[in-house]
């Protein structure tokens, strides 16, 4: 089976661009999370959708991040504008019924210059 | 104080050995912990869920879990070098997961 799906894997650009990532949840997952990984701070909740409706957006960091789940097999997050401290791994996670046997892609590596 | 505190390490250990890995929590409402275990460059992977105190033993891994001292342990025996890899606690309450910071262990060989 397809585990959780992310893309791109690396992204690379400038202050004040736009940014899309992107994923695939498992099929059958109702749950779908969004977390930043960083040295200081770890593995932090973003926001979190049940059925495709977000639940708790209350870890989006600011007004410039934004994610959407338009069906059940495709997220995004997106920033804009970028700024050098949204540089982190951002993790897309999935999982059925419940919130503890949550399943993670491989994360997208971001780097704002 | 924070909700759920792990010891960043780096552990390092001979191949063989027995590895303990601890965390603690503050908040007496999380009623589910779980290991997770995330290799270099990788999404973390589900390694072992409990709900209840006492022990939960899966192959060369037991998870721990104290609720009276807030204290959870991830018990790894006979460490291999594909052990190396950091391992997040995490937990839940009423809100999706809380995770540790995690630890980074190495299996020398």
């Amino acid at each position: 089976d397809a585990g959780v799906i992310q893309s791109p894997r690396h992204e690379v650009t400038e202050m004040g661009q736009e940014v899309t990532l992107r994923c695939k949840p498992i099929s059958g997952h109702d749950y779908l999370f969004w977390y930043r990984q960083t040295m200081m701070r770890g593995l932090e909740l973003l926001i979190y959708f049940n059925n495709n409706v977000p639940i708790d957006d209350s870890g989006m960091p600011e007004d410039r991040f934004s994610a959407k789940m338009p069906n059940a097999s495709f997220s995004t997050l997106k920033i804009q504008p970028s700024e050098p401290r949204d540089s982190a791994v951002y993790f897309c996670a999935s999982s059925f019924r419940d919130f503890s046997a949550q399943h993670f892609g491989d994360g997208t590596r971001l780097s704002i210059l | 104080q924070k909700e759920v505190e792990q010891d960043p390490g780096p552990l390092s250990v001979p191949e063989g050995a027995i590895v303990s890995l601890n965390c603690t929590y503050s908040n007496s409402a999380f009623q589910y912990f779980m290991w997770y275990r995330q290799y270099s460059r990788k999404g973390p992977e589900l390694l072992m869920y409990t709900y209840s105190s006492g022990n939960k033993e899966d192959g060369r891994f037991t998870a721990q879990v104290d609720k009276s001292s807030k204290y959870i342990s991830l018990f790894i025996r006979d460490s291999q070098p594909s052990d190396s890899a950091t391992y997040l606690c995490a937990m839940v309450r009423n809100t999706p997961l809380v995770f540790g910071k995690g630890t980074r262990l190495s299996v020398i060989a």
